[in-house]
């Protein structure tokens, strides 16, 4: 089966524009992430949907990060306005279940702010 | 807030040897999960273990489980130079929805 697809693989910015992340997620998984990784760390979960309604967005810096996942299959990310220490790579996954199951990661969006 | 723990945070070895990583969580866990990430890649599950289990093989992994002191391990038997990557420990919390929340990861390089 096809994995996570997410898009653009790397970005770089300035600080203060903006930028937006897609993710695809594996056909059939009803709960998908976005996890933020920063260099030599473990991923932070951001937000986390169960179809189409968010189960978890209590560490998503919601001053500037916003997500959403229309009609319960796609979801984007959008980070408005970026700052320096949102560079990180930012990984989507997906799951069959919100509980007990591998969840599956996509290769990541690379996000540079210079 | 960090759930897992690794240590140690890098560990080097030789090919053929055995590498072991050991994850310590905090709260009572549904289950575990140990993932492995290569260098810019995204994260590969490798084995999950559940609260009422102590032990799981996979091929050359082995993990165990030991609730009572809240820690597990990961041990890689026989390490190949493709085992190169980092390593992640994964907790599902109980009563948290199925949240994963990764700990900080071991690097582990095998020398050829």
């Amino acid at each position: 089966e096809a994995g996570v697809a997410q898009s653009p693989r790397y970005k770089i910015i300035e600080k203060r524009q903006s930028v937006a992340f897609w993710c695809n997620p594996i056909s059939g998984h009803a709960t998908l992430y976005w996890y933020q990784q920063i260099l030599g760390q473990g991923p932070k979960l951001l937000i986390q949907f169960q179809n189409n309604g968010v189960v978890d967005d209590s560490q998503l810096p919601k001053d500037r990060f916003s997500a959403e996942r229309l009609k319960g299959v796609d979801s984007t990310l959008k980070i408005q306005p970026a700052k320096l220490e949102d560079s990180a790579v930012y990984l989507c996954a997906s799951s069959r279940t919100d509980s007990g199951n591998t969840i599956y990661f996509g290769e990541g969006s690379w996000l540079t702010v210079v | 807030s960090q759930q897992g723990e690794e240590d140690p945070q890098a560990l080097s070895i030789q090919e053929g040897e055995n590498a072991t990583m050991n994850c310590s969580y905090k709260t009572s866990i549904n289950n575990l999960q140990w993932y492995r990430q290569n260098s810019g890649r995204g994260l590969v599950h490798l084995i999950l273990i559940r609260s009422n289990e102590r032990e799981k093989h996979s091929g050359r992994l082995r993990v165990t489980l030991d609730t009572s002191k809240k820690s597990s391990s990961l041990l890689i038997t026989a390490s190949r130079a493709a085992d190169t990557a980092s390593y992640f420990c994964a907790t599902d919390a109980y009563n948290q929805g199925g949240k994963l929340i990764f700990g900080q990861g071991t690097e582990l390089s095998v020398k050829p």
